[in-house]
């Protein structure tokens, strides 16, 4: 079944420290992962696209990594701000133009 | 604003009414999507256009759920007969008719169903 899972299911930690965010998935086959970041109440804005032979990609204080072949990927965040905090979903997308199989999300709350 | 625009933001219906949305996507979009999502859930799909022909129907969306896109442009998701377990953030999204291109989503609109 094709599933994706994150964790940890929510994080907090303070202003200025890094944090790793995981995403596990079985989704097959595989076309590309995605790191979208949501706010409460608002629509999820992309992050990063990551596609089967890239295995690093950063969007400023965002470095996400994928290794296609343990099927894992992490979103890294550098000297978190309070406006970190939102929920990040790690997004699996497979062979056909609608199947985007989407995780939980990992609720991050930043604190002063 | 060229962003993906949803309408209403915000609606609150009675239990068994009708109720319409509307998502005006970025307009060299042809791909266009909504999801349905509950609190604390990720998104889940419910249909897809390409273009106007709509290409995929999840089977979330019952017969009481319908979506257009009649000239290839906006789009309208309509709900008949409104249940409380309708209450839920739907969101549209659109993007490029290419493989790896981002789907850039709407603010969503947030029903709730009394």
């Amino acid at each position: 079944k094709n599933q994706v899972e994150q964790s940890p299911q929510s994080l907090i930690i303070l202003e200025g420290k890094n944090c790793t965010l995981q995403c596990n998935y079985t989704v097959s086959p595989f076309s590309n992962l995605r790191w979208y970041k949501q706010d409460t109440g608002r629509g999820p804005v992309s992050l990063t696209i990551m596609t089967f032979s890239e295995n690093t990609k950063s969007n400023g204080r965002y470095t996400a990594t994928l290794d296609a072949d343990t099927k894992q990927s992490s979103l890294h965040i550098t000297a978190s701000q309070l406006s970190d905090s939102a929920s990040y979903i790690c997004v699996v997308r497979g062979d056909s133009n609608y199947q985007l199989i989407w995780g939980a999300g990992t609720k991050l709350i930043i604190k002063p | 604003d060229t962003g993906v625009s949803q309408n209403p933001r915000h609606k609150i219906t009675k239990r068994g009414q009708n109720v319409t949305f509307r998502c005006d996507p970025i307009s060299e979009h042809n791909r266009l999507y909504w999801y349905r999502q509950t609190l604390g859930q990720g998104p889940e799909f419910l249909t897809y256009f390409q273009n106007e022909a709509q290409l995929e129907k999840s089977r979330l969306l019952s017969d009481r759920f319908s979506a257009e896109r009649p000239k290839g442009s906006f789009s309208t998701l309509e709900i008949q007969r409104t249940e409380q377990g309708d209450s839920a953030m739907y969101l549209c999204a659109s993007s490029y008719d290419r493989r790896n291109t981002e789907a850039f989503f709407g603010q969503g609109t947030r029903l709730t169903v009394v």
